[in-house]
């Protein structure tokens, strides 16, 4: 059974270049959430999604930011024109159709802007 | 908004020996989960132990356990026999258990050495 996840793991973006990270939840899981680690901090919530919803985003940037969680395929995190405060490590959790149970975590997605 | 703090940014304990590591928080509700997560260079976040604030009985895995004070919002990690393996970045966080709070809050995290 395999895990959560990500790709790519490491990414190098120029200034004003898109970025997009992929995450794949575990087999059954249908509840993704992304979070972002700045260098020497915790865990901040990003945004949370179903297949096709998006049900809360209010730790998403409201600009340049975007995800989406499609009925088929993985879900994607959207970077447009990155800055360099947007390198930091992207992870991606997935959980099962209650929502409420264990969030399982991928390696995650290391950003780094040049 | 539910808060999560940890004030020791880095502990150090030695090989074989055990040590406590703390998390305090803020919150209004009385229905939640705590957790800690345990996060090794290789930046992989792994569940350690989790708390349903309900139980009154502190949680135990092995050679990790809590100690949940409600009251004091308080919930700290304790490591037995600590391992080389154990060096690790340690996260507290926090989960509402009400259907829309599905986000974990994290501590800011504390680092821990093992010395052998």
């Amino acid at each position: 059974n395999a895990g959560v996840m990500q790709n790519p793991r490491h990414l190098v973006r120029r200034r004003g270049q898109e970025a997009r990270l992929r995450c794949s939840p575990m087999k059954g899981h249908s509840h993704v959430y992304w979070y972002r680690q700045l260098p020497e901090e915790g865990l901040k919530f990003m945004v949370y999604l179903q297949k096709e919803n998006i049900i809360d985003e209010s730790g998403m940037p409201k600009e340049r930011f975007s995800a989406e969680f499609p009925k088929e395929g993985p879900s994607i995190l959207r970077i447009q024109q990155v800055v360099r405060g947007d390198s930091a490590a992207y992870f991606c959790a997935s959980s099962t159709y209650r929502g409420r149970d264990e969030q399982f975590f991928g390696p995650g997605t290391r950003l780094t802007v040049l | 908004a539910q808060t999560v703090t940890q004030s020791q940014p880095e502990m150090s304990v030695q090989e074989a020996e055990t040590v406590t590591l703390s998390c305090t928080y803020d919150t209004s509700e009385s229905d939640y989960y705590l957790f800690w997560y345990k996060q090794p260079p290789s930046r992989q976040m792994i569940l350690v132990i989790r708390q349903e604030a309900y139980k009154q009985q502190n949680a135990t895995e092995n050679r990790f356990s809590v100690n949940f004070q409600k009251a004091a919002k308080s919930f700290s990690l304790k490591i037995s026999d600590s391992q080389l393996g154990d060096a690790a970045m340690y996260f507290c966080a926090y989960r509402s258990a009400s259907t829309s709070g599905s986000r974990l809050t994290f501590g800011e995290g504390t680092q821990l050495t093992v010395n052998p």
